[in-house]
């Protein structure tokens, strides 16, 4: 298996554009996670997904922030608008199904906005 | 909901020396303990984890602890070399009731020549 596939690796965009991460778990995994990791918050939780069932969406900063999961194996993770303060890396993780523990990293997807 | 603590921030220790990576976590439902390390540049991956029904586990050169009681945890590596320098992030999760992983905020492990 590839892995978790992200796109775009990186992205630089203006403030106020709209940004699309998208994310493809390891075929078979059925819990999908995305982070934010920036040096000053570490590896924050934005959402997570089980069986494409988004379950806890505390983590999404605010109302410019949505994520959705149409099917097991593509998630897309939208700012809209963006700005300066969301420039980041954003990874993408998976597992295999509650209960299972390890989770599988993307290669993530930096961020920088103007 | 769950908090994870981490210290210290940033470690530097001699090559072959031992470090030491604490943690603590607030919510006493939390059972799995897994470590990451995340070298420059890339991503975070396992390294060990543990579960809340042992204390100690180890593999080759990294042991992890876990007091329950205390709600703490530790890493720790031993005949570091400089292959170790990375970021490490502890993380904790409640398995059986969902699948939320929290991070600590990360160790940037220097080993020093």
């Amino acid at each position: 298996d590839a892995g978790v596939i992200q796109s775009p690796r990186h992205e630089v965009t203006e403030m106020g554009q709209e940004v699309t991460l998208r994310c493809k778990p390891i075929s078979g995994h059925n819990s999908l996670f995305w982070y934010r990791q920036t040096m000053m918050r570490g590896l924050e939780l934005l959402i997570y997904f089980n069986n494409n069932v988004p379950i806890d969406d505390s983590g999404m900063p605010e109302d410019r922030f949505s994520a959705k999961m149409p099917n097991a194996s593509f998630s897309t993770l939208k700012i809209q608008p963006s700005e300066p303060r969301d420039s980041a890396v954003y990874f993408c993780a998976s597992t295999r199904g509650p209960n299972t523990g390890e989770l599988f990293f993307g290669e993530g997807s930096r961020l920088t906005v103007l | 909901g769950e908090n994870v603590e981490q210290h210290p921030s940033t470690l530097s220790v001699q090559e072959g020396d031992s470090a030491v990576i604490k943690c603590t976590y607030s919510d006493s439902a939390s059972n799995y303990f897994p470590w990451y390390k995340q070298e420059l540049g890339k991503r975070p991956q396992l390294i060990i984890d543990i579960r809340s029904n042992v204390g100690e586990k180890k593999d080759q050169r990294i042991a992890v602890t876990l007091n329950k009681t205390a709600k703490h945890f530790s890493l720790h590596i031993t005949e570091t070399q400089p292959e170790d320098s990375a970021v490490y992030f502890c993380a904790a999760s409640t398995l059986n009731r969902d699948d939320k992983i929290i991070f600590g905020k990360g160790t940037r492990l220097h080993i020093l020549p």
